[in-house]
């Protein structure tokens, strides 16, 4: 399968303890996005990557969040002392970007983390 | 601030009908328009973008309008199917490839047989 991968798919996890969340992009793809999504919501953005970059974070990443995509390939989602208002699914997706000369932003979404924070 | 409207409740409509979903905005200038359907449990899957100088895009039996004087845009899916059921979302998009993705919320659709 060349899709998104996700690992986990669902957490479960206490008020305080640390998660991490990894995602897998498509190969050949240089950009990498995380968001997040409550129910009855559309997906909100969190950060991107080109590369190894991270070029853009949203207010809604607070300090206790950190992602890293060390070598441009796979990346990482660290909430650390989680809150029961973390609890959401989180979702990854990744783009071609510029290196195809493209110059909209089609994505391709992975199918999810869900945390839930008790 | 910029605002994405899409209709909030459910929309029901009989198989074999067109289903229009709206994606109204304010406070943008998007130079794209995306629409992604998403199935309970998944992740958004990409379907269709139109650029702002199209009036009309068509894909087999999907057809997105964008009216950028109106900052509208609809969804048509004709001949509708109950696999069709799903939550639309609408995605303007400035350009460049630069930023996230600000997504409506979403209209849920179900296709009755």
């Amino acid at each position: 399968d060349t899709g998104v991968s996700q690992d986990p798919r669902h957490k479960i996890t206490k008020r305080g303890q640390n998660v991490t969340f990894r995602c897998d992009p498509i190969s050949e793809h240089n950009r990498l996005y995380w968001y997040r999504q409550t129910l009855g919501q559309g997906p909100e953005f969190l950060t991107y990557f080109q590369n190894e970059a991270q070029l853009e974070k949203s207010r809604l990443l607070s300090d206790r969040f950190s992602a890293e995509r060390p070598k441009g390939s796979f990346s990482t989602l660290e909430i650390q002392r989680t809150e029961q208002g973390d609890s959401a699914m989180y979702l990854c997706a990744s783009s071609l970007g510029w290196a195809s000369g493209r110059t909209y932003n089609e994505q391709f979404f992975g199918p999810g983390t869900r945390l839930t924070v008790l | 601030s910029q605002k994405i409207e899409q209709n909030s409740e459910a929309l029901n409509i009989q198989e074999g009908k067109t289903a229009t979903l709206t994606c109204n905005y304010t406070n943008y200038s998007p130079a794209y328009l995306q629409w992604y359907r998403q199935d309970p449990g998944r992740g958004p899957v990409f379907l269709l973008l139109i650029r702002e100088n199209e009036k009309e895009k068509r894909k087999e039996r999907l057809k997105v309008t964008f009216d950028t004087t109106l900052k509208q845009s609809l969804f048509h899916i004709t001949a509708s199917q109950p696999a069709d059921s799903a939550t639309y979302l609408c995605a303007p998009d400035s350009g460049g490839g630069a930023d996230g993705l600000t997504f409506g919320k979403g209209t849920h659709l179900i296709i009755q047989p």
